[in-house]
C-alpha cells in the first residue's frame, strides 16, 4: 500500500513562530488531507489540497502532487496550534484513507 | 452544521459490560466511519457505512458490532471488551465513499476497559 512519511516527528515552537511540516507519500495520489487534533481528542480537517495551494488564516498548506509532497505552514503559531498534524492520502483501495504518524507540534507562550 | 456529535465523551466499562457509543452528523452525508485511535498513533478504520448498509469491515472482532438506523446516525455496540481494546474512538463522516472525499470527524469517545 501507499506510505506516508511525515517530518518531523515532534516540532517545539515559541509563540510567534514559523514553521513548516512535510508530508511524502510513495505513490500518485488524486487528494491530500490536513488534519489536526488538539490535545482533547478533537480531529479537524484544515487543508483538503489534492495540488496547488490553499489558504485558511495564519495556516497554509501547498502540494506537489507530481513530486509527491505536501507541505503545511504556521504562520505566527499561538499556543492554540499545539497538538498533533496528521496527513492522509487515499490508498489504492479507494475506501481507505492513509495516515502518516503525525508531527506533533507543542507552542509555548 | 458542519458537526459530527459524538455521545458519550468518556466511558469506562468492564470487561463483562454492554455499551453503546452513539454519533449523529446532520450534513447529508452518506458515508459514515468507525475508526480507533491509540495513543501517540494515527487513527485505524474499523468499518465503513455506505447508504445506510455496512460496506467495510476492517476484520473488526465480532464484540464491536455497529449499526446504522439511518443515514443520520451510527452506533458502536460494546460488549465483552478487552483491555487492550482502551483507546479514542473516532466517528467520521463524508460526502460519499470512497473516501477520497472530505473527511469530517467528531471529538471522539475516550474509552477505558478494566
Amino acid at each position: 500500500g501507499i506510505q506516508v512519511e511525515q517530518s518531523p516527528p515532534d516540532l517545539i515552537l515559541q509563540e510567534g513562530a514559523n514553521s513548516t511540516l512535510r508530508c511524502n507519500f510513495s505513490d500518485s495520489v488524486n487528494n491530500l488531507q490536513w488534519f489536526h487534533q488538539n490535545p482533547w481528542g478533537q480531529l479537524i480537517n484544515l487543508f483538503y489540497i489534492p495540488s496547488g495551494t490553499k489558504q485558511n488564516g495564519r495556516l497554509s498548506a501547498t502540494t506537489v502532487a507530481t513530486e509527491r509532497y505536501s507541505l503545511l505552514y504556521i504562520s505566527s503559531s499561538q499556543t492554540t496550534d499545539s497538538g498533533v498534524y496528521f496527513c492522509a492520502v487515499p490508498s489504492s483501495n479507494d475506501y481507505k484513507l492513509s495516515f502518516g504518524a503525525g508531527t506533533t507540534v507543542t507552542v509555548r507562550a | 452544521d458542519t458537526e459530527v456529535t459524538q455521545t458519550p465523551k468518556h466511558l469506562v466499562m468492564g470487561m463483562t459490560n454492554k455499551k453503546s457509543l452513539k454519533c449523529e452528523q446532520h450534513m447529508g452525508h452518506r458515508a459514515m466511519y468507525w475508526y480507533k485511535q491509540k495513543a501517540k498513533k494515527p487513527p485505524e478504520l474499523m468499518f465503513v457505512y455506505s447508504y445506510e448498509k455496512l460496506s467495510i469491515n476492517e476484520s473488526v472482532p465480532s464484540r464491536f458490532s455497529p449499526e446504522c438506523p439511518n443515514s443520520s446516525l451510527l452506533n458502536l455496540h460494546l460488549h465483552a471488551l478487552q483491555p487492550e481494546d482502551s483507546a479514542l474512538y473516532l466517528c467520521a463522516s463524508s460526502q460519499n465513499v470512497p473516501t477520497g472525499e472530505k473527511l469530517f470527524f467528531g471529538s471522539g469517545t475516550q474509552l477505558s476497559v478494566l
